[in-house]
């Protein structure tokens, strides 16, 4: 596709279940980053992935939250035993990894714990 | 510890004039600073980026000013349009990993 897309873009889940988040980067873009918002809040960064390594992994909020990519392209993003306080949009970025040009966004997943 | 600091929640400009969004960082290594905006329901989009190396770009209706001594860098719309309305997140870059400050919702009057 020509942007960034994320699946689901909605998901309503029970406490204590596991959630998978998917993103599907810009073809040949090799930056992939995952942010969160919360409700009031700004981006707060997750994860980031050159190609299939992870550098930067500093973000991830506690070890129930887990990502993967795979063959430069799709990442998905794994948050285990679900806790309200996941409840935010999840948005991941595309970028050729020249950052001068900016990263390009999908439109998030909005994921509520309930 | 926030590095990149948008301390304006919110700000109203009249159509046809300056809007002037500021931002403070606390990373003197940060490479580049960025500007996004972004509309409700939608991921942010890319407004516009400066080097570190530079005070001042320009882009159509937006400029961004650093000032390095002070940290500090602005984002200056001008005139405003009513489809500016949105959040305007500021942003810095190190090691491609990009910190953002928590947003500004800049609000175009009539």
């Amino acid at each position: 596709g020509a942007g960034v897309s994320q699946s689901p873009s909605n998901k309503v889940t029970e406490k204590g279940k596991d959630v998978e988040l998917r993103c599907d980067p810009i073809s040949g873009h090799t930056a992939l980053y995952w942010y969160r918002q919360r409700l009031g809040q700004g981006l707060e960064f997750l994860i980031y992935f050159q190609g299939n390594s992870a550098p930067d992994k500093s973000g991830l909020p506690s070890d129930r939250f887990s990502a993967e990519r795979t063959g430069e392209s799709v990442s998905t993003l794994t948050i285990q035993r679900t806790q309200q306080e996941d409840s935010a949009v999840y948005l991941c970025a595309s970028s050729l990894g020249v950052v001068v040009s900016g990263a390009f966004f999908g439109q998030g997943t909005r994921l509520t714990v309930v | 510890d926030q590095q990149v600091k948008q301390n304006s929640p919110s700000l109203s400009v009249q159509e046809g004039r300056i809007s002037i969004l500021n931002c403070d960082y606390t990373n003197s290594m940060f490479d580049y600073f960025l500007w996004y905006k972004k509309y409700p329901a939608e991921g942010p989009t890319f407004l516009i980026s400066i080097s570190s190396i530079k005070d001042k770009n320009e882009d159509g209706r937006f400029t961004v000013f650093l000032n390095k001594s002070a940290k500090h860098l602005s984002l200056h719309i001008v005139p405003s349009q009513p489809g500016d309305s949105a959040v305007y997140f500021c942003a810095a870059n190190r090691d491609d990993k990009i910190i953002f400050g928590k947003g500004t919702r800049l609000h175009i009057l009539p």
